[in-house]
Formats: C-alpha cells, structure tokens, sequence
C-alpha cells in the first residue's frame, strides 16, 4: 500500500449523516482516484482527478464529492444523497510522467464505511 | 465500451502445482492490460502489466501473464502455487479516453490455494 493513506480504517455512521474518508499520497502523483468495492462486482470509478483543483466524475458519482486543493490530498465525502453507502472505499494514484503514460494505480489500504 | 471478463469466481489449486487464473476483455484499439492483486481487508497492489512487445510478460513473485490477441486474452499464470498466493485476483483494461485514460476492472477471482 505505500506511500498513499487512508484514514480511518473502519467507519461507521448513522443514516442521515454525511462522512468524509480521508487519503494521503506522498508520491508526487498527479492523478489520483476513489473506487468503490462491493462483493461480486469488482471497482467502481466515483471520482478522479488528474490535477490539483480539478476533478471528474467516474461511473457512479451520484451521493459523492470531492475535492483537490493539494496534490498530496483528495478527500471524499460520502453525502446523506448515497442511497447505499455501505461498502469498502478505495483511494489510488498514478503518474503517467514516470509510468510512461501506462498509469498503473497505486493503492490506499482502503476505508470500510458501515451506515445504519 | 471497454470490458473486462473474469469468468471464474474462485479458482482452487493445490500447493505446488501450477495455476491459472483467467481474463478475457473486449476494447477498441490497443489494450494496456494490468493485474492486481487483494490481500483480504487491504487495497490493491499492482503485479504486472501489458503495453506492446513480447507476449509473456514477468511480473511480481513469481506470476506472468500471456496477452493472446486472437483470443483477446490475458490470464495470470504461476508455475508452482504457494498457500500465500491465496487472495482476490483482478484483472484490468486501459485505453486513451481523450484526456482521462480509463481503467476498467474486472469482478475478480478468489485464489484459494490449498495446502
């Protein structure tokens, strides 16, 4: 998992509120991404961003948002509009400039959010 | 569209014979394939990838991969198992997407290597 962080490992959270998951990368990565995992269906792209102050929505955004102020740091906030938050959040980075464009991710070790 | 199929939910081998774990995709233009690996409550970390050149592609302990065009084709190979081995396997497909270069995961495949 080196060199990107997330924090906390385990979430829980009542119905209604909003939570933010915290990831930390010390590559010097530009881009960077947040993926959702749940079982039988691999990951899902929620948001990505490729450089600070800009990001992009991924397959299933909806309920989601995010921010890019620091390259080191890409914070996502799982909104009371996710109407199925519960599930294993992962957070990559890649660098096409030293990956020559093949932009292997590197990952987090991941969040696992639990609402009720 | 890209995809990526993994056809199999769980492969189990014994300890010390050869595995296989399967990955078909479907994509227009040229493929970058990759394969991860999933210990249990952690993230991905990446084993090896395809970009051009010789087919058989060398990876991280010990696995390869064979990219076979024809049959649009990327299966993760090891020639002797280890109980180690066992984890979620994921295979994965890249093409340019005008400025975002999109990665398409598969389901995975849960390696169970027995002892």
């Amino acid at each position: 998992d080196g060199g990107i962080t997330q924090s906390p490992k385990y979430l829980f959270r009542k119905e209604g509120q909003n939570v933010t998951l915290s990831c930390e990368q010390n590559l010097n990565h530009d881009a960077m991404y947040w993926y959702r995992q749940d079982p039988g269906q691999g990951l899902r792209l929620i948001y990505y961003s490729q450089i600070v102050n800009d990001f992009q929505k991924g397959d299933i955004a909806e309920g989601y948002s995010v921010s890019r102020e620091k390259k080191e740091s890409f914070p996502l906030t799982v909104t009371s509009a996710q109407k199925n938050p519960t599930a294993f959040y992962l957070c990559a980075s890649s660098n096409p400039k030293t990956s020559g464009s093949t932009g292997e991710q590197y990952f987090g070790p991941g969040t696992r959010l639990t609402v009720t | 569209a890209q995809s990526v199929a993994q056809p199999e939910d769980q492969v189990n081998v014994a300890e010390g014979n050869p595995l296989t774990v399967k990955c078909t995709y479907s994509v227009s233009g040229n493929p970058y394939l990759f394969w991860y690996v999933q210990y249990p409550n952690r993230g991905l970390q990446f084993l090896l990838k395809y970009i051009t050149g010789d087919n058989l592609v060398k990876g991280s302990y010990g696995f390869e991969a064979e990219f076979n065009k024809s049959q649009t084709s990327f299966h993760l190979k090891k020639p002797s198992a280890l109980v180690s081995d066992s984890a979620l396997y994921f295979c994965a497909v890249r093409v340019n997407s005008g400025g975002y270069q999109k990665v398409t995961f598969g389901t995975g495949t849960k390696l169970q290597v027995i002892p």
